[in-house]
């Protein structure tokens, strides 16, 4: 499984647009990228999953460049509840062994 | 509701006591595994199970057991309890894209 490095921890404000960017310069011709959130004392919750290009769902975008070694978690405008630790994992497609790093403490601020 | 299930949620415990802590899931995911979660050393695997009959370690198994007779449930048994066991412990369900966190069990060996 590809290793990720992402930031330790960012701050934003309420109303902002917030990028997590985490990088898997190995990642394989067969991985996915994925991303959960986690609150205090609570399971990871899964956000959003994708190969190349542009993903959107309800709760964020998923941006990959062309060479898949980078992606940007997106999350528009953000609220104190979006505060909470962000994972990126690099998963191998219809395998479920997930491994996780220390994740992006995100806090949100008014 | 699709839910994993695990019990109980807080757990206090002596040295040697042996213990299980139960994880059921009503999605019937064939996937299922084990993490704790450590401050500064985030989600590590303990077990897994591709499905019935069939587990395997993950990064940290020692001191752990796991059964998977049937494919909704996954115990997670602590034969002889040690201090550093002392975790916040998720169990985790996985078809398709994302898995699905029970909310976690807070065990505490003494």
């Amino acid at each position: 499984l590809a290793k990720t490095t992402q930031p330790i921890s960012m701050d934003s404000y309420e109303g902002q647009e917030v990028n997590i960017t985490c990088s898997h310069n190995n990642i394989a011709t067969n991985d996915y990228i994925t991303w959960y959130q986690q609150f205090p004392s609570q399971g990871p919750r899964f956000i959003i999953q994708g190969y190349k290009t542009k993903v959107t769902n309800e709760v964020a975008s998923l941006f990959i460049p062309a060479d898949r070694k980078s992606s940007t978690l997106s999350l528009p405008r953000v609220s104190l509840s979006d505060t909470a630790v962000y994972y990126c994992l690099v998963v191998l497609y219809n395998n479920n062994d997930m491994r996780f790093g220390a994740g992006t403490r995100l806090t949100v601020k008014p | 509701e699709a839910q994993v299930t695990q019990n109980p949620r807080y757990l206090i415990t002596v040295t040697g006591k042996k213990l299980t802590v139960t994880c059921s899931q009503n999605m019937n995911h064939e996937y299922m595994s084990w993490y704790r979660q450590d401050p500064g050393l985030g989600l590590r695997q303990i077990y897994y199970s591709m499905n019935v009959e069939v587990t395997d370690k993950g990064d940290v198994p020692e001191g752990y057991k796991v059964s998977r007779k049937e494919k909704r449930n996954f115990p997670l048994i602590l034969e002889s309890p040690s201090p550093n066991q002392t975790s916040l412990y998720f169990c985790a369900s996985k078809a398709g894209e994302g898995y699905t966190f029970g909310s976690g069990t807070r065990l505490t060996v003494v």
